[in-house]
């Protein structure tokens, strides 16, 4: 079965401090997106990776950062973390072509206070 | 620029009725069309998707959806809801033109009551 898995289901931290949200998917897959969930404002797309070594900024980069230095595993960084990025964070992963569905991991709620 | 919209933040329907959730897209070229489920304390799981051919689309757990061009839709349809069913729904498009990921709606919360 496939799968991506997220490193932390819960994870509390405190104002400034470095945080590390780790993705790892078994499918082989090209792509991989970081989208932070909140709700009324559903899914938004903080960023994402066509290729190893290769990101791009979705709608909302400000404050965070990614590496991708092999294809499975895909890092989101909270460089210096703050409350208002208290939020669930959803990794996901697909093929490179466009019509194939994305695959989600089961996402990390992280708690900054 | 491709976007997506659920205008309903919360639908409630009796057991046994049938249900619709809507979605409404714009985008330049074709859309690709997906909804997702999510159920509590979970990731998002795959329902549906329509790239091209027929409009009537069915998917996972008996849901279907209505591909419209001309009303630039895709709702979400279930002909007899359960309770089980309950969960939050996710629109979500891709354009054909161009490589931008995947927009997802806002989100309906589906309440299905005994």
């Amino acid at each position: 079965d496939v799968k991506v898995t997220q490193s932390s289901r819960y994870l509390v931290k405190r104002t400034g401090e470095k945080v590390f949200l780790e993705c790892v998917q078994d499918m082989d897959h090209e792509n991989m997106f970081w989208y932070r969930q909140d709700p009324g404002l559903g899914l938004r797309l903080i960023y994402f990776s066509y290729d190893v070594k290769m990101k791009e900024k979705g709608d909302i980069p400000e404050g965070y950062s990614v590496s991708r230095e092999k294809k499975e595993r895909f890092s989101l960084i909270l460089e210096s973390a703050s409350t208002n990025q208290t939020s669930m964070y959803l990794c996901a992963s697909s093929p490179h072509d466009r019509g194939e569905k994305l695959f989600f991991g089961s996402g990390t709620q992280l708690s900054v206070l | 620029a491709q976007s997506v919209a659920q205008p309903e933040d919360q639908v409630n329907v009796a057991e046994g009725n049938p249900l619709t959730v809507k979605c409404t897209y714009s985008v330049s070229g074709n859309p690709y069309l997906f909804w997702y489920v999510q159920y509590p304390n979970r990731g998002l799981q795959f329902l549906l998707k329509y790239i091209t051919g027929d409009n009537l689309v069915k998917g996972s757990y008996g849901f279907e959806a209505e591909f419209n061009k001309s009303q630039t839709s895709f709702h979400l349809k279930k002909p007899s809801a359960l309770v089980s069913d309950s969960a939050l729904y996710f629109c979500a498009v891709r354009d054909s033109i161009g490589n931008t990921p995947l927009v997802f709606g806002k989100g309906t919360r589906l309440s299905v009551i005994a």
